[in-house]
């Protein structure tokens, strides 16, 4: 069992539409960071979130980290293909510098 | 390019063999983790290393052993491997320290693939 659940686990849509993906966990932890993946190739970082409530925004990528800090969101504005790609969260337990991943969220951007 | 480099990138080998796959971190990183991601498993935390020294360990098999040396590069040693075996292995660095500091940002190698027949 995965310590983090994503959902959902595909998504496909139209270029320009809105999508939000969710990151949830029973565990409280120290940071939350999200990924995107490309076939191949490893894990890119695109943001880490430390503190409950915070909201980080990254062009039409906008972050939050929930107020108890167990769960996370991530949504995407005007969603183009070049955003297709595979989005992984990730907890930080309070063992520092150990991480959870959760199993990912395929999402597919159709032009 | 994340300044992350790992070897081989592929490699093909058959049951019951061993294997030692090679990560050199981003310049300064002093530390090193360890990933393994099959298809139907997401992305496994395996082992970490802070500046030589085992810092976390997740689900490692005891058939898997890693080091890292004073020059900071690390290696991964598979055996006795089985075709469960078979997956896409990361190396990820980060400054790292012991400070209690949150939210260390990791930065990620382009994988080894291994198959095993």
């Amino acid at each position: 069992t995965q310590l983090l659940e994503q959902s959902p686990q595909f998504l496909s849509i139209q270029e320009g539409e809105n999508l939000t993906v969710y990151c949830n966990s029973s565990s409280v932890f120290s940071s939350l960071q999200w990924y995107r993946q490309e076939p191949g190739e490893g894990p890119v970082l695109l943001v880490t979130v430390v503190t409950g409530g915070e909201v980080k925004k990254l062009k039409r990528l906008t972050f939050q980290f929930g107020d108890a800090r167990k769960d996370s969101s991530l949504h995407i504005t005007a969603a183009q293909p070049g955003d297709t790609g595979l989005y992984l969260c990730a907890g930080e337990g309070h063992n520092f510098n150990k991480f959870y991943f959760g199993s990912g969220t395929k999402l597919n951007v159709k032009p | 390019d994340s300044g992350v480099t790992q070897t081989p990138k592929h490699l093909i080998t058959a049951t019951g063999q061993r294997v030692t796959l090679r990560c050199s971190p981003r310049s300064g990183d002093l530390s090193v983790y360890w990933y393994q991601q099959s298809l139907d498993q997401g992305l496994q935390f395996l082992i970490q290393y802070y500046n030589g020294e085992e810092r976390a360990k997740g689900n490692i098999l005891e058939r898997f052993s890693a080091q890292q040396f004073p020059d900071l590069h690390s290696e991964l040693n598979l055996s006795s491997l089985e075709l469960g075996d078979s997956a896409l292995y990361f190396c990820a660095s980060s400054v790292g320290s012991t400070s209690g500091r949150r939210g260390y940002e990791q930065y990620f190698g382009p994988g080894t693939r291994l198959t095993v027949t």
